[in-house]
C-alpha cells in the first residue's frame, strides 16, 4: 500500500520566494493534517482538513500561509512570501476517521529558507 | 502549564534494561492517547494507543491515569533497535487545536 506522499523531499528557497508543498493522503483516509516540526516548538500542527474540509486551521502562523485540498486525493501548503524562521520539516499526514484515529506521515519536506 | 509535557531525556539504558517514560496533560476533556516513535530524520509512527484499562503490544505497555492526567510508557527487554524519540500524542476533542504532539523523549539504547 503506498502511504502518503509528500513532494518535494527537501526544498531550499530564498526569502520572499513563494513556497508550495505537495501532499497526497492515502486513499481512503477522510482527514488530511499539516504539521511543521522544529527542535525548539517540536511538532505543531498547522492545519487538518475532514472529507477536504478545513476544520482547524488555528496553527496557521499568519497569513503567508494558506492550504487547500481541492480533492480527497491531494492537497498544498503554501508559503508567500517565505521568511527564514518558516525553515522546518513539514508533516502531511491522514487518518481514516479524523483526530480519534491514528495518524500515517509522510516523509516530510524539508523547507530552508534562506 | 503546557499542554504536553514530556521529559526530553536521553535517557540512556543498556540493553536488556526496562525504561518508563511519563507523559502529563494539562485539558481534562482529552479523550484520546497515543503513542509515537520517531526515528532520526524520519516521519513519526504510531506505536500503540492508549486505552483507559491500559494496554500491552509485545514488549511495550502502555498505562493512563485520568485522575492525575498522565500515560506512560513502560519498554522491557530493551534493544538497540528502540532507540529513537518517542512522541506522546493527546486529543482534546473539542474546538481548537485537536492533536498536541509532546516534545518527545529521546530513548538511546546501548549494548
Amino acid at each position: 500500500d503506498a502511504g502518503v506522499i509528500q513532494s518535494p523531499r527537501h526544498e531550499v528557497t530564498e526569502m520572499g520566494q513563494e513556497v508550495t508543498l505537495r501532499c497526497k493522503p492515502i486513499s481512503g483516509h477522510n482527514s488530511l493534517f499539516w504539521y511543521r516540526q522544529t527542535m525548539m516548538r517540536g511538532l505543531e500542527l498547522l492545519i487538518y482538513f475532514n472529507n477536504n474540509v478545513p476544520i482547524d486551521d488555528s496553527g496557521m502562523p499568519e497569513d503567508r500561509f494558506s492550504a487547500k485540498m481541492p480533492n480527497a486525493s491531494f492537497s498544498t501548503l503554501k508559503i508567500q512570501p517565505s521568511e527564514p524562521r518558516d525553515s522546518a520539516v513539514y508533516f502531511c499526514a491522514s487518518s481514516w476517521a479524523g483526530i480519534n484515529s491514528p495518524l500515517h506521515f509522510g516523509n516530510g519536506t524539508r523547507l530552508t529558507v534562506t | 502549564r503546557k499542554e504536553v509535557e514530556q521529559d526530553p531525556g536521553p535517557f540512556n539504558v543498556p540493553e536488556g534494561a526496562t525504561v518508563a517514560f511519563n507523559c502529563t496533560y494539562s485539558n481534562s476533556a482529552s479523550q484520546s492517547f497515543f503513542w509515537y516513535r520517531q526515528d532520526c530524520r524520519k516521519e513519526p509512527k504510531l506505536l500503540m494507543s492508549v486505552y483507559s484499562s491500559g494496554n500491552e503490544d509485545g514488549r511495550f505497555t502502555a498505562q493512563l491515569n485520568r485522575a492525575s492526567q498522565y500515560i506512560s510508557l513502560l519498554i522491557r527487554d530493551s534493544k538497540l533497535s528502540d532507540s529513537a524519540t518517542y512522541l506522546c500524542v493527546v486529543n482534546a476533542q473539542q474546538a481548537g487545536t485537536a492533536l498536541i504532539f509532546g516534545k518527545g523523549t529521546t530513548l538511546s539504547v546501548s549494548s
